[in-house]
């Protein structure tokens, strides 16, 4: 069975200051994919990363796949109190699993003013 | 409207009652999942369906059944429902491939008493 581990599962940290959170698997994947989930809404795609050692910049967001396509990483420059949320990794193949994401339990970040 | 439509977005009900989530969207896309989540458990795949003829179970399908009744509507249902079944639901879905990320739903807060 294909498992996504994250850490650290919840964050507070002060508006300005920067964090990076984690996602690690004993598994190779296709694809890696970043989801944001605020309260009482769905997850929200923000980014997919294919190439292992790839790295993918959204404004102060910067997402880094592992070169073995293992792992992948979030980094936050400058938290804003608007980037408090759910940060979920998921993975994904074109195998045995015909497609369907393995997500991980996610890190909760909570930045405070 | 949203790409992904779920009703209701909130239901109480009594245990042993039937109850159907409906699911509708407007993506075009032919892959649609339900997924539950639960505090400390993440996600978890209840029902994936790849196309109007095929449905296909998730890792937790005991106690649950869906329907896809068109390319845009899958709908989920409890048979008889259960207090731990009280959580989260999404509906999402993709295009092919799991390269494409996900749309999700804003989620239907179901509470079994």
């Amino acid at each position: 069975t294909q498992l996504l581990e994250q850490s650290p599962q919840f964050l507070s940290i002060q508006e300005g200051e920067n964090l990076t959170v984690y996602c690690n698997s004993s598994s190779v994947f296709s694809s890696l994919q970043w989801y944001r989930q605020e309260p009482g809404e769905g997850p929200v795609l923000l980014v997919t990363v294919v190439t292992g050692g790839e790295v993918k910049k959204l404004k102060r967001l910067t997402f880094q796949f592992g070169d073995a396509r293992k792992d992948s990483s979030l980094h936050i420059t400058a938290a804003q109190t608007g980037d408090t949320g759910l940060y979920l990794c998921a993975g994904a193949n074109y195998g045995g699993s015909q497609g369907n994401l393995i997500f991980g339990k996610g890190t909760k970040l909570s930045v405070k003013p | 409207d949203a790409d992904v439509t779920q009703t209701p977005r909130n239901r109480i009900t009594k245990t042993g009652k039937r109850i159907m989530l409906e699911c509708s969207q407007t993506k075009g896309h032919d892959r649609m999942y339900w997924y539950r989540q639960d505090p400390g458990l993440g996600l978890r795949l209840i029902y994936y369906s790849f196309d109007v003829k095929d449905i296909n179970k998730g890792e937790i399908s005991d106690g649950y059944s869906v329907s896809r009744q068109a390319q845009a509507k899958f709908s989920l249902s409890l048979e008889s429902a259960i207090p731990n079944q009280t959580a989260l639901y999404f509906c999402a879905t993709s295009d092919w491939g799991p390269n494409y990320g996900y749309t999700f739903g804003s989620g239907t807060r179901l509470t079994v008493v």
